[in-house]
């Protein structure tokens, strides 16, 4: 069955940075796009980027461009999401996400596989 | 701003109809882009409940149906239930900001 395995939650300090991984199981990993979507407390889903992790390309919020880097490692199935210069605004739970069909058809078809969720606290 | 507009809350009564509207623009919807649908229990993950506009994935109630039509899209729940309490966003592209977006969320209440 397909998995999205994070890890685990992290207290940081404003101005550091955060990576956060995510390793999937039970599908072709080089076959579907993986997003990063992150959720405040009490606040809404905010998409933040996306990986081909067959050719590694990404795409970011403008939002978030600069700040973020997503990269993969086909050895281990695995995709990681770096956040630096961390704020207190950036306190949300991490979620990486896989896209519903495969790479080769269009993008946009959904996101049906979610993982855990790791819970970011920026405090000083 | 969000690119896609949702009323903060809904409620109906067991059994009623509830509608939740998505309003989006030229660069999502009015585009062609499709609209997805998650709902969300406080303390979990979303769960993908419409994709591709009208279209669910197994194991959803057929209660729950989608549809899209110009800059807007909607959700509707039939036959309301308790269980149908959460939150629900809608998802689609956006080419105006070059990636995905969610909706601002809506609020179910089962009176």
């Amino acid at each position: 069955q397909v998995q999205l395995v994070q890890s685990g939650a992290e207290v940081k300090k404003p101005g550091t940075s955060v990576k956060v991984s995510c390793e999937a199981s039970g599908y072709i990993f080089t076959n579907y796009y993986v997003h990063w979507v992150r959720q405040a407390p009490g606040q809404g889903l905010e998409w933040m980027a996306m990986i081909n992790p067959s050719g590694g390309s990404t795409t970011y919020a403008q939002h978030m461009q600069g700040r973020v880097t997503v990269t993969r490692d086909t050895s281990t199935s695995t995709v990681y999401m770096e956040l630096r210069s961390l704020r207190s605004e950036d306190t949300a739970v991490y979620y990486c996400v896989r896209e519903r069909e495969a790479v080769i058809v269009a993008p946009n078809s959904g996101v049906d596989y979610w993982g855990q969720g790791t819970l970011v606290t920026v405090s000083s | 701003q969000s690119a896609l507009t949702q009323p903060p809350s809904v409620s109906g009564a067991p059994g009623q109809r509830v509608t939740i509207s998505c309003t989006g623009s030229s660069s999502n919807f009015g585009a062609g882009w499709n609209v997805h649908w998650y709902q969300q229990f406080p303390g979990t993950a979303p769960k993908l409940l419409i994709f591709l506009d009208s279209n669910r994935p197994s194991g959803v109630p057929d209660r729950f149906s989608g549809s899209k039509s110009g800059t807007s899209a909607s959700l509707a729940i039939t036959g309301l239930q308790a269980e149908d309490e959460a939150d629900y966003y809608c998802q689609s592209f956006d080419f105006s900001l070059g990636g995905y977006a969610f909706g601002t969320g809506t609020k179910v209440t089962v009176l």
